[in-house]
């Protein structure tokens, strides 16, 4: 049973437009939420975080949102850029418990 | 410059021939992880150690064993490979503070084949 879900396996979008990728989790007791990205033969890199004590979080053309009764968190991207495309895996982690939980990842398409 | 490193890169095997794939961090990391990634299954923890000499079982340790006897190298060992270890594998490491940013530090990755 996956704790962590990315429902969407691909996402494409137009240069200049928004990115939206979403993650669902079924764990109430996760309290922080990252996002990392992938490029083909690399590893992830960290991107953004959220703890659950807050709703929104910032980084430049990044902003991670985390709706806690929904169980829901969203990365958006504005504006997309060619060098966004890259598979965006969602993760998650409780308490003390440094494992993190992730998601399958979605990859993200940026057309020109 | 900061960075975690595995070797080999890419590893054709056969079943059942021993292999390790070697893991270095030169962050002073504590915290040091191995995942392996599958189409559809995001990563998945196979083991993980808090600190030298002490490891414990992610979700997928069977067929697996990992060793810390220094800081800087966490080695993944299989002992007896399988063609359902045919996978990428990550290797990860990170900072034990919760109160800052423990974000993960990972490496290339290993693309391994088990004929």
């Amino acid at each position: 049973d996956q704790q962590v879900k990315q429902n969407s396996p691909s996402l494409s979008v137009q240069e200049g437009r928004i990115s939206i990728l979403n993650c669902d989790y079924t764990n109430s007791m996760f309290d922080y939420f990252l996002w990392y990205k992938k490029y083909p033969a690399e590893g992830p890199t960290f991107l953004i975080s959220i703890s659950s004590i807050k709703d929104k979080n910032e980084d430049g053309r990044f902003t991670v949102f985390l709706n806690k009764s929904a169980k829901h968190l969203s990365l958006h991207i504005v504006p997309s850029q060619p060098g966004d495309s890259a598979v965006y895996f969602c993760a998650a982690s409780k308490g003390s418990n440094y494992q993190l939980i992730w998601g399958a990842g979605t990859k993200l398409i940026i057309k020109p | 410059e900061a960075q975690v490193t595995q070797n080999p890169r890419y590893l054709i095997t056969v079943t059942g021939k021993k292999l390790t794939v070697t893991c270095s961090q030169n962050m002073n990391h504590e915290y040091m992880s191995w995942y392996r990634q599958d189409p559809g299954l995001g990563l998945r923890q196979i083991y993980y150690s808090m600190n030298v000499e002490v490891t414990d079982k992610g979700d997928v340790p069977e067929g697996y064993k990992v060793s810390r006897k220094e800081k800087r190298n966490f080695p993944l060992i299989l002992e007896s490979p399988s063609p359902n270890q045919t996978s990428l594998y990550f290797c990860a490491s990170s900072t034990r503070d919760r109160a800052s940013t423990d974000t993960q530090y990972f490496g290339p990755g290993t693309r391994l084949t088990v004929l």
